[in-house]
């Protein structure tokens, strides 16, 4: 069933460091990336989402690329804080549907 | 605004009982979503409800899952009888419209031993 192929598992960075998570998706009838954050005991939350007419969004510290011909998009975080250390998962729902398929997440740890 | 709720936050059970699990959405939310993430895997897609109907039900393991959302607000997901790979955690979610901002609730911690 997994359609999105995220990777690194895990990531450890400094605190001011830029972490960058990678997801990969196999149907093209996606067209709406989000990226959620989860903190330990606590949902999935939005945290930034991109579709594919752009090929870059920015909110604040964090940032999506998207590469359509590749099919792949990714999850920059700049100046990384302490606080940002949680798991973090992109994923991909059909079009006009919210079943979304995610990816296994990415456990992001920030040193201070 | 109340956010998505789920109860119980953990439940623990033996092989073979029942466990029912419930969601209340955000309030006039009519999209409602089951997923489920096994330990270290990805969060998968059990079910989506649009108002008291199943929209889409293929995430379902197997016979023994049965979810429901009767009068269309809160909904429910019960396990009968439960086994071992059963667990993990499940989540709830709930929309607006289908491909807007889903909503999660904190998710309910299944162990069965």
């Amino acid at each position: 069933q997994q359609q999105v192929k995220q990777s690194p598992q895990s990531l450890i960075v400094q605190k001011g460091g830029i972490p960058i998570i990678n997801c990969a998706y196999e149907n093209t009838a996606f067209d709406y990336f989000p990226w959620y954050q989860q903190f330990p005991g606590k949902g999935p939350a939005l945290l930034i989402a991109i579709r594919p007419d752009v090929s870059e969004k920015k909110e604040g510290r964090f940032t999506i690329s998207f590469n359509k011909s590749a099919k792949q998009f990714s999850l920059h975080i700049m100046d990384s804080q302490p606080g940002d250390s949680a798991t973090y998962f992109c994923a991909a729902p059909p079009y006009g549907n919210n079943d979304m398929r995610f990816g296994a997440g990415t456990r992001l740890t920030v040193k201070p | 605004e109340a956010g998505v709720t789920q109860f119980p936050s953990h439940s623990v059970i033996e092989k073979g009982q029942t466990v029912t699990l419930r969601c209340d959405p955000i309030s006039g939310h009519d999209n409602l979503y089951w997923y489920r993430r096994v330990m270290g895997k990805e969060i998968k897609f059990l079910l989506h409800f649009v108002k008291e109907s199943k929209q889409d039900e293929s995430g379902m393991p197997n016979n023994r899952f049965l979810a429901e959302r009767t009068g269309g607000t809160y909904s429910t997901l019960k396990v009968q009888p439960a086994e071992l790979e059963d667990s993990g955690v499940y989540f709830c979610a709930s929309s607006t419209m289908p491909g807007t901002e889903a909503f999660f609730g904190q998710g309910t911690r299944l162990t069965v031993v």
